[in-house]
């Protein structure tokens, strides 16, 4: 069936340095990709989606590129911010939007100052 | 301010009392959902809703019932809570347009199954 798996974690970088969690699924056709942060106490909350092969998400300075030839979807951030600290999962529907989502098992960053 | 609310944030129970968690959005959303997250497994999709009165399972539906008499409604229904049900719960509601869609998440159930 359909799964995403996503690096183990926690991570644990320091303010200003580069940042990859990797992303990688299984699905027959062609799924939408979404990466959603979680915040301490807090719900998750969309970061950016992409929903077809070369398209690239973007917000908050992240990025993920879908790509179809490696099945993955990795996260970047160019320089993090202690503030960036949370669970990040990323996630793919079958059906095109957000009606079915099949998550990754989440990734813990902390970002120390 | 737009949101999804849950009710109750915290709920201990005991293996097989009845239990209603409620989740509310004011935001007219027709798409509504449900999912339980645990360590080691992330979020787990329980059932959702594509508007009043239409329900689907997700991947994890077994011990839960949902309904959706109204749009800004969508309450999850333990009837017989067992200990495998502990767990943080989370409600979803979806705005969508021509060109995007975005979940909004309630805060989150944490429930114990004792």
């Amino acid at each position: 069936g359909d799964s995403v798996t996503q690096m183990e974690g926690p991570v644990t970088l320091s303010e200003e340095a580069f940042l990859t969690i990797n992303c990688t699924y299984t699905a027959t056709g062609y799924p939408s990709l979404f990466w959603y942060v979680q915040y301490p106490g807090e719900g998750l909350q969309l970061l950016l989606k992409a929903t077809k092969a070369d398209d690239k998400g973007s917000n908050k300075g992240f990025e993920a590129t879908y790509r179809k030839e490696t099945t993955s979807f990795h996260l970047e951030k160019g320089s993090v911010q202690v503030s960036d600290s949370a669970v990040y999962f990323c996630a793919l529907s079958r059906q095109g939007g957000s009606e079915k989502l099949v998550f990754g098992k989440g990734t813990k960053l902390t970002v120390n100052p | 301010e737009a949101q999804v609310t849950q009710n109750p944030r915290y709920l201990i129970t005991v293996t097989g009392k009845k239990l209603t968690v409620t989740c509310s959005q004011n935001m007219n959303h027709e798409y509504m959902s449900w999912y339980r997250q645990d360590p080691g497994l992330g979020l787990r999709q329980i059932y959702y809703s594509m508007n009043v009165e239409v329900t689907d399972k997700g991947d994890v539906p077994e011990g839960y019932k949902v309904s959706r008499k109204e749009k800004r409604n969508f309450p999850l229904i333990l009837e017989s809570p067992s200990p495998n049900q502990t767990s943080l719960y989370f409600c979803a509601s979806r705005q969508q347009t021509a060109t995007n869609e975005k979940l909004f998440f309630g805060s989150g159930t944490q429930l114990s199954v004792l």
